[in-house]
């Protein structure tokens, strides 16, 4: 069954900090995965997207990984700020005809003062 | 602005009855897709369009919903004899290669 589980459900951190968020994923088959975040009430924005071949992208304070081996990746979010605080979705495409996304339920982080 | 818009943005509809959201991709976007977001929820497809065809329907889009895009331009999403739940956000997106671009969402609250 395709299916992207995400890690922690939940995430409350300092501003300043950095963090890391995990996304497993099995799908296949693989042809990309993105990260993309989400502001409450507000449409998913792209932040990263990795083939395959691709196992690093940085998008500014983000970057992510991504190991197709073990079909992991994560979001390292370095000097976090009070406006990173949203939803951040792991989301995998299928290789198919077209873009089939299989989105995974996000992590939703809190940046405190 | 040149980014995917869809209208409404909220809608407060009372059960029973019949609502349309409205979906205008990215110009040069071939692709449209409609997704359904509740609270706490990553989106949940509902249903694909390449150009003016439908492709492919998720079985979460029951008898009550229809979509179109009849000259593969804009989009349509109508949900009949509204149900709670039924309530959630109705996202639509478009791609033309890999990369899918958001709307900012269409907001259902059914009383």
């Amino acid at each position: 069954k395709n299916q992207v589980e995400q890690s922690p459900q939940s995430l409350i951190i300092l501003e300043g900090k950095n963090c890391t968020l995990q996304c497993n994923y099995t799908v296949s088959p693989f042809s990309n995965l993105r990260w993309y975040k989400q502001d409450t009430g507000r449409g998913p924005v792209s932040l990263t997207i990795m083939t395959f071949s691709e196992n690093t992208k940085s998008n500014g304070r983000y970057t992510a990984t991504l190991d197709a081996d073990t079909k992991q990746s994560s979001l390292h979010i370095t000097a976090s700020q009070l406006s990173d605080s949203a939803s951040y979705i792991c989301v995998v495409s299928l290789k198919t005809s077209y873009d089939k996304v299989i989105f995974g339920p996000g992590t939703s982080l809190s940046v405190i003062p | 602005d040149t980014g995917v818009s869809q209208d409404p943005r909220h809608k407060i509809t009372k059960r029973g009855q019949n609502v349309t959201f409205r979906c205008d991709p990215i110009s040069e976007h071939n692709r449209l897709y409609w997704y359904r977001q509740t609270l706490g929820q990553g989106p949940e497809f509902l249903t694909y369009f390449q150009n003016e065809a439908q492709l492919e329907k998720s079985r979460l889009l029951s008898d009550r919903f229809s979509a179109e895009r009849p000259k593969g331009s804009f989009s349509t999403l109508e949900i009949q004899r509204t149900e709670q739940g039924d309530s959630a956000m109705y996202l639509c997106a478009s791609s033309l290669k890999v990369s899918l671009y958001f709307g900012e969402g269409s907001w259902l609250t059914v009383v």
